[in-house]
């Protein structure tokens, strides 16, 4: 069975620190990988998305950026956070059609 | 440009009646939707979805009812419980889209 992985679960940054999220995705192969973040009280914003290995598609712009280095494997970065930056992030995995599904979460807080 | 829309922010429903969630869309193209279910500091989960070419789609106490019509999907839960009280958001695509598209969301509270 599939299991997607992110971590870490929480996270607090200071203002203008960098960011990395991972997220892993097993028991599946060439997945649709996908960055979600829920603001406080809001909805789900979609990030970045990719189709395969190094192929990223920007949804929002904005001082984060995104990788997918392997292919189970997407990572979220930033180089200096803002507090605007502050929410729960969302790793997704789905195949070419279907179901989405989602990680567990990183509550991210800037400082 | 929203595509999908639920609005309704919040419901709030008598343990053991049903609870109807709503959820508009404005893309004709859209042939897939979805009904997911979110705890907070949690992930969403899929709960229900139904193809175009079903109006209904049924799945224990859950029933998603589709009106192509319309551009009209709607969640029915009965009888409704305390678990179920969560953040709903629905989604939709179509067979071309790499992406769902999701509403707001709808915060459902059982009262018990």
């Amino acid at each position: 069975s599939q299991t997607i992985h992110q971590w870490p679960a929480t996270l607090v940054q200071p203002v203008g620190s960098p960011l990395s999220l991972e997220c892993t995705v097993e028991g599946t192969s060439n997945p649709n990988l996908y960055w979600y973040r829920q603001a406080a009280g809001r909805g789900l914003q979609l990030l970045f998305y990719s189709v395969g290995i190094g192929q990223i598609s920007s949804e929002v712009p904005q001082n984060l950026s995104a990788s997918r280095p392997q292919d189970r494997q997407f990572i979220l970065s930033s180089k200096k956070l803002l507090l605007s930056d502050s929410g729960f992030y969302l790793c997704a995995w789905r195949p070419s059609y279907g179901e989405q599904f989602f990680g567990p979460g990183t509550r991210l807080t800037v400082l | 440009d929203q595509q999908v829309k639920q609005n309704s922010p919040s419901l709030s429903v008598q343990e053991g009646r049903i609870s109807i969630l709503n959820c508009d869309y404005t893309n004709s193209m859209f042939d897939y939707f979805l009904w997911y279910k979110k705890y907070p500091a949690e992930g969403p989960t899929f709960l229900i979805s139904i193809s175009s070419i079903k109006d209904k789609n049924e799945d224990g106490r859950f029933t998603v009812f589709l009106n192509k019509s319309a551009k009209h999907l709607s969640l029915h839960i009965v009888p409704s419980q305390p678990g179920d009280s969560a953040v709903y958001f629905c989604a939709a695509t179509d067979q071309g889209a790499q992406k769902l598209v999701f509403g707001q969301g709808t915060r459902l509270t059982i009262n018990p």
